[in-house]
């Protein structure tokens, strides 16, 4: 089972901007519109931010959105909070065959 | 708010069967709105989707696990379960039970989390 692949680190001030790609395959990202992304801080539970490539739970900041582009995925946290520091997942619907898919994970450091 | 918690050792030898339940409060299980998942992360990997139940017993597996894996669903303790078989070092993960909301007959994202049990496999 191949999993999506996303950069194994991203920083920023606070205040900036920062984007996590999440690149699949013609298999998974590029053909579902299955996309989400979740946010875990060590110890607790992961937390969904993103679902439906751009859809946001209620209760989840304005300040993290999502989008694709063919077999990318992206989740742009803007106006970066030093409790933004996590790691962040993606994960994609793939098929009947494969099922789910998880990104490798980005940890995001807050400098 | 639904809260899902796992439980169950964290410890287990190699070849014996790994066991967790997920014991759900703030939802129903029987509510049939949910399919309940397991979801692993292996250190220094991602995350792995293991399997899923539905509260009518239907339940669907990652391939790479099925031949391993089976899960059940109690509806009258509004808990689901993980058996995993012959288990090695490469099982050792913390495994979290996932509550996955559906779309068309799959889930569309997992949308509440446990806070994970590290189980760790060694003689």
């Amino acid at each position: 089972q191949s999993a999506l692949t996303q950069p194994a680190s991203v920083s920023g001030s606070p205040g900036q901007s920062i984007t996590i790609s999440c690149i699949g395959t013609s298999s998974d990202v590029a053909i579902y519109d299955l996309v989400s992304w979740y946010q875990h801080h060590p110890g607790m539970a992961p937390k969904l931010l993103i679902f439906q490539v751009s859809k946001r739970p209620s209760g989840v900041s304005n300040r993290f959105s999502g989008s694709k582009s063919g077999n990318t995925a992206s989740l742009t946290i803007s106006g970066l909070q030093a409790e933004d520091e996590a790691e962040y997942y993606c994960c994609s619907y793939a098929g009947s065959d494969m099922f789910y898919v998880f990104g490798t994970g980005t940890k995001v450091t807050v400098l | 708010q639904v809260q899902l918690q796992e439980s169950g050792p964290g410890l287990v030898k190699p070849s014996q069967t790994l066991s967790l339940i997920c014991s759900v409060s703030g939802d129903s299980i029987s509510s049939g709105d949910y399919y309940w998942s397991w979801i692993r992360q292996i250190p220094g990997k991602g995350l792995e989707w293991i399997g899923y139940s539905y509260f009518s017993g239907g339940s669907l597996f990652n391939p790479s696990l099925r031949s391993r894996v089976t899960t059940s669903v109690d509806t009258s303790k509004n808990q689901f379960s993980l058996r995993l078989t012959s288990v090695t070092a490469a099982d050792t993960a913390v495994y979290y039970c996932v509550r996955g909301t559906p779309i068309v007959a799959t889930i569309a994202y997992f949308d509440s989390w446990g806070q994970g049990t590290q189980v760790t496999v060694s003689s």
